[in-house]
């Protein structure tokens, strides 16, 4: 079945760095446009980026944009988020999902990465 | 960036209620326009895309419409499992941003 399966989360400084990775599975991977989505303990959910199925366009929330970048292994089957310069306010869990068609609606998700910003 | 706006943000509601949850964007999205379902310490689960078409293996209790800026989520007969939250998501443009969320909870 389609799944994925974020992995890379932990504990890290302000100002530090981590990269979390989705591993998918039950799909033709490069067939799709992949997403990172986060959400603050208690808080709603936040589009944090996402890029295009061949690799060659992505797009950030301005929040992150400069210090995080998004990339994927299309031979792995695997979707990555290198997070630079984290700040406490990035403290969430953060989920992959793979879009679908050019409507772009999100499906299915990882069972998300616990990233917590903290000194 | 888009803005998108749930409301409620929070509703009481019984077993059997009819409820209907309305999601309204800045600027006009077409029928770009998502709706999640999440459940405590669970990711989203896509519930409706493209504004009115119902994902595969959702209840048909659930259905939604709109075009434009205006949209609702209307679960017809609310059941013990749809208890959770529910989030509305622009896919017109980037930043694809969501709704702030409505939690429904049981009275």
């Amino acid at each position: 079945q389609v799944q994925l399966v974020e992995s890379g989360g932990g504990l890290v400084k302000p100002g530090g760095s981590l990269r979390l990775s989705c591993a998918a599975s039950g799909f033709t991977f490069s067939d799709y446009y992949m997403t990172w989505i986060r959400q603050a303990p208690g808080k709603g959910l936040e589009w944090v980026s996402f890029i295009s199925s061949s690799n060659t366009y992505a797009n950030y929330a301005d929040s992150v944009k400069g210090r995080f970048t998004i990339s994927r292994d299309n031979a792995r089957n695997s979707l990555y988020l290198q997070m630079n310069n984290l700040r406490d306010e990035d403290t969430a869990l953060y989920f992959c999902a793979r879009g679908v068609s050019s409507f772009d609606w999100l499906d299915p998700w990882g069972q998300g990465t616990l990233v917590t910003v903290s000194s | 960036d888009i803005q998108m706006t749930q409301s409620p943000s929070s509703l009481s509601a019984s077993v059997g209620d009819r409820v209907t949850i309305t999601c309204r964007a800045s600027q006009s999205i077409s029928t770009y326009l998502n709706w999640y379902q999440q459940k405590p310490g669970k990711a989203p689960n896509l519930l409706i895309y493209a504004a009115s078409t119902l994902q595969t293996g959702v209840p048909s209790r659930f259905s939604g419409s709109g075009s434009g800026t205006d949209f609702t989520l209307t679960i017809s007969s609310l059941q013990p499992e749809d208890f959770a939250t529910y989030y509305c998501q622009q896919t017109s443009i980037t930043p694809r941003t969501f709704g702030q969320g409505t939690k429904v909870e049981i009275k």
